[in-house]
């Protein structure tokens, strides 16, 4: 069963802090990899999208890394503000089977909250 | 360009009523998506479109789901009849024919009482 793990849940960091988020998955065949920012009330926004052959892709102060052989994520926040609180989620999609079928699988996200 | 818009931004509803989302993409985008948000179950795929046409609807949760997509600047997706377990935030994404970015909407916030 496809599945994606992400950790931690919840996190509580400073301001000019840095922090890592993990995503683990178990989706097969691999086709990409994308974190979401999600701001509370507001919908995701894209962050980076990451294929199998990309093991680190920027966005600014967001660094996103890729294991394909390990099945594992990360994303990397440096030097945080506190408008880096939100929901950030990882987000995978299984390679496009011609059958019609989208096939995304979704991690429930690391709420991250950045306090002064 | 005003990103993708959707309406209403708040839904409440008794069980039993027909709710209808509506969704505007973002013009030139050929793809639209819709997904469920939830607290328990996160953010869940429910139908596709490219082009107009629906692609992958295996996420829709029930018969009571439909959604259509009669031009390329707008789609609905209807509950009928809505029950409580469909409260939930409803988001609407639309993206080029030409890359795998999705741009979501604000939402649609429904409470089904």
């Amino acid at each position: 069963k496809n599945q994606v793990e992400q950790s931690p849940q919840s996190l509580i960091i400073l301001e000019g802090k840095n922090c890592t988020l993990q995503c683990n998955y178990t989706v097969s065949p691999f086709s990409n990899l994308r974190w979401y920012k999600q701001d509370t009330g507001r919908g995701p926004v894209s962050l980076t999208i990451m294929t199998f052959s990309e093991n680190t892709k920027s966005n600014g102060r967001y660094t996103a890394t890729l294991d394909a052989d390990t099945k594992q994520s990360s994303l990397h926040i440096t030097a945080s503000q506190l408008s880096d609180s939100a929901s950030y989620i990882c987000v995978v999609r299984a390679t496009y089977s011609g059958a019609g079928s989208y096939q995304l699988t979704f991690g429930k996200g690391t709420k991250l909250s950045v306090i002064p | 360009d005003a990103g993708v818009i959707q309406s209403p931004r708040h839904e409440v509803t008794e069980m039993g009523q027909e709710v209808t989302l509506r969704c505007k993409p973002i013009s030139g985008h050929n793809s639209l998506f819709w997904y469920r948000q939830t607290m328990m179950r996160g953010l869940e795929l429910l139908i596709y479109f490219n082009n107009n046409v629906p692609i992958d609807d295996s996420g829709m949760p029930e018969d009571r789901f439909s959604a259509k997509m009669p031009n390329a600047s707008f789609s609905t997706l209807k509950i009928q009849p809505s029950e409580p377990r469909d409260s939930a935030v409803y988001f609407c994404a639309s993206r080029p024919d030409r890359g795998e970015t999705q741009y979501f909407g604000p939402g649609t916030r429904l409470l089904v009482l």
